[in-house]
């Protein structure tokens, strides 16, 4: 099955800093990846979508790039608040429809 | 507005009591799916469904089981709990995708669910 790593490890940074969450995927390519954000105690919520053929997405300060040589993907997240601070995490359809996610990155935005 | 709903949002039960966990959206989506999230593991995908009456196992199906009876509706079933099914389940929806046209999960609050 497919396997998605993401750092375990806590990442923290100072308001106004650009975040940047890596996402790494085993075994064959998907034809897209997500990005989703996580509270807390609340269900996932969607955020960005990227697709093979596209190397690059945006959304306000939001960008996500995918490179499917490396099976990787990053997350980045520019002039980041404190509102930011959350788990991230990254998830691709496999065979079949099944989906794959990661376990997350814990960001954590000091003021 | 649209959601999903799941509930209850908490269950503490005993071993080998059987239980439901319900899940109803209303966006008119076809795909429904279950998933539980545990500590360093992340969420890994237990059943879905792509239509009415048309389930598949996920990543971690054993010890559950599905129906998808309506359209809006997608129970998830503990025939008989042990506590290493004790976690925090997710039920979520979305569009099926077509051709080169791919949709994003509509995730539910969350079921705690504690086997004792």
């Amino acid at each position: 099955s497919q396997k998605i790593e993401q750092n375990s490890e806590a990442l923290n940074i100072q308001e106004g800093k650009t975040a940047t969450l890596t996402c790494n995927y085993t075994n064959y390519s998907p034809a897209y990846l997500q990005w989703y954000r996580q509270d807390p105690g609340r269900g996932p919520v969607f955020l960005l979508l990227i697709r093979e053929n596209e190397k690059e997405k945006r959304k306000e300060r939001l960008k996500v790039t995918f490179d499917t040589t490396l099976k990787q993907s990053l997350f980045h997240i520019t002039a980041s608040q404190p509102a930011d601070s959350a788990t991230y995490l990254c998830a691709l359809e496999g065979n079949f429809n099944k989906f794959y996610f990661g376990s997350g990155t814990k960001l954590n935005v000091k003021p | 507005e649209a959601q999903v709903t799941q509930n209850p949002r908490y269950l503490i039960t005993v071993t080998g009591k059987k239980l439901t966990v319900t899940c109803s959206q209303n966006m008119n989506h076809e795909y429904m799916s279950w998933y539980r999230q545990d500590p360093g593991l992340g969420l890994r995908q237990i059943y879905y469904s792509m239509n009415v009456e048309v389930t598949d196992k996920g990543d971690v199906p054993e010890g559950y089981k599905v129906s998808r009876k309506e359209k809006r509706n997608f129970p998830l079933i503990l025939e008989s709990p042990s506590p290493n099914q004790t976690s925090l389940y997710f039920c979520a929806s979305s569009k099926n995708r077509r051709d080169y046209e791919f949709y994003e999960q509509y995730f539910g609050p969350g079921t705690r669910l504690t086997v004792t």
